[in-house]
């Protein structure tokens, strides 16, 4: 079946420091992860992905990495504000058209 | 700004009432996907239309359905409304129907059911 498993459900980390959400995934034929940012009262926002064919891409303090063998991929950020406090979606194309979600990471960011 | 566009943004009905969410995608995409979210809940997957055809189904209710026009637009109808139906209900497009195209998200429409 099509499953995202996403932990942990809720992580608060310092200012400063960096936060690691992890996802693994079912079907090994996936080729498409995406990250989303929901703040509350919106909707999800897209701040990384990356594709089958990389191992690792990163946006300013913003990194994913993915282990295919594994079926896991894992979102980074480093330097933690706190604007990044939100719940992280991760979600996985399993080589259909729709996106499968995890279950969210609500991440709160201590001053 | 996703260029997702939901209507209305709030809706407070009562239980066994029917009502009508709309959808416009991003200009030139010709994907939309509903998805609801309870509260503390993910994001479950309702159905995907592309340039007018229903393409694939989630865990829809029979009480609901969805269509997409042919300027692309969606809506989304719920009837016989019951109090579990309350949630945010997203739209989201993008740009054709391949796996691994972004899909953006518009920014939801609550409902609440009393």
């Amino acid at each position: 079946g099509e499953n995202v498993e996403q932990h942990p459900s809720t992580l608060s980390v310092q200012e400063g420091d960096s936060a690691v959400i992890k996802c693994t995934y079912s079907d090994s034929a996936s080729n498409y992860f995406p990250w989303y940012k929901q703040e509350l009262g919106k909707g999800p926002q897209l701040i990384i992905d990356i594709r089958s064919n990389v191992g690792e891409k990163k946006d300013q303090r913003i990194a994913v990495t993915l282990n295919k063998t594994a079926k896991h991929f894992s979102l980074h950020i480093t330097e933690t504000q706190p604007e990044d406090s939100a719940v992280y979606f991760c979600a996985v194309h399993f080589g259909n058209e729709k996106l499968t979600f995890g279950t969210g990471t609500r991440l709160t960011i201590i001053p | 700004d996703s260029g997702v566009t939901q209507t209305p943004k709030h809706l407070i009905t009562a239980t066994g009432q029917r009502v009508t969410l709309r959808c416009s995608p991003r200009s030139g995409d010709l994907s939309v996907y509903w998805y609801q979210q309870s509260l503390d809940q993910g994001l479950q997957f309702l159905i995907q239309y592309y340039n007018g055809e229903e393409r694939a189904k989630g865990n829809i209710l029979e009480r609901f359905s969805a269509q997409q026009f042919p300027d692309l637009h969606s809506e989304l109808n719920l009837s016989s409304l019951e109090l579990g139906d309350s949630a945010l209900y997203f739209c989201a497009s993008s740009v054709d129907r391949r796996a691994g195209n972004t899909i953006y998200f518009g920014e939801g429409s609550w409902l609440t059911v009393v």
